[in-house]
């Protein structure tokens, strides 16, 4: 099975910083990563595939890079609404995997 | 606009089964790829499984091989994932998540979650 990695589990920022998550797979995955956001008690929000393209409806404050092992999640400005769990998935192969997720807290 | 409406919370007894039920509209049910995804509380993500209604081909994570299925009405455009021989470990909240085609492509719409609870 993929390993994913998130770093760090969690995180905690103010209005307006810019946030950098990573991703670290235990193999090469290409580009097949996604990002989700999830708020407490809501679903996961689709986010982020092909490690970089956004998903319809996603703020340009969003971004994702990163190929092979090492990917990153940054939000360029962070926002009230944005204080949530993001976790990366990698679909190159079975079994789908996910990371073990960053919070994302208001400092 | 694609919606996943699932089931309502269930409460079992352990060594019983559960099946919740996924009912998608908006888009072409026989074309998308169906996924399983539970978070037991206070956890993460985890993959049980998948179908491609496309292909009638189902794959399901290792850890719950032989202990669940998924399936799907087409003439419904509902899936459906049955766990059985729950034990309190089981106790989770169950999305589905669809994506075009294949299983091995990015999620782009989640049910609501349905929570199961399993206790004696």
């Amino acid at each position: 099975d993929i390993q994913l990695t998130q770093s760090p589990s969690s995180l905690s920022a103010s209005v307006g910083d810019r946030v950098t998550i990573t991703c670290r797979a235990s193999q090469g995955i290409s580009n097949y990563l996604a990002w989700f956001q999830q708020k407490p008690g809501k679903a996961p929000k689709s986010l982020i595939y092909a490690a970089s393209r956004l998903e319809s409806g996603v703020p340009s404050k969003f971004s994702g890079s990163g190929s092979g092992t090492d990917f990153t999640l940054t939000i360029s400005s962070l926002q009230p609404e944005d204080f949530a769990t993001y976790y990366c998935q990698q679909y190159t192969s079975y079994p789908l995997t996910f990371g073990g997720g960053t919070k994302v807290e208001i400092k | 606009q694609v919606q996943l409406v699932q089931s309502g919370a269930e409460v079992k007894k352990p060594g019983s089964s559960v099946r919740v039920s996924c009912k998608s509209s908006g888009d072409t049910f026989s074309r998308s790829a169906v996924s399983w995804v539970r978070q037991a509380p206070g956890q993460g993500l985890e993959w049980m499984g998948g179908i491609m209604p496309i292909y009638s081909t189902t794959n399901y994570a290792q850890k719950f091989h032989g202990r669940v299925t998924i399936t799907t009405d087409e003439s419904t455009s509902t899936a459906y994932m049955e766990l059985r021989s729950l034990t309190s470990e089981d106790t989770a909240v169950y999305y589905c998540a669809r994506g075009p085609l294949d299983i091995l492509n990015p999620f782009d719409y989640w049910g609501q979650g349905t929570l199961v609870t399993v206790s004696s």
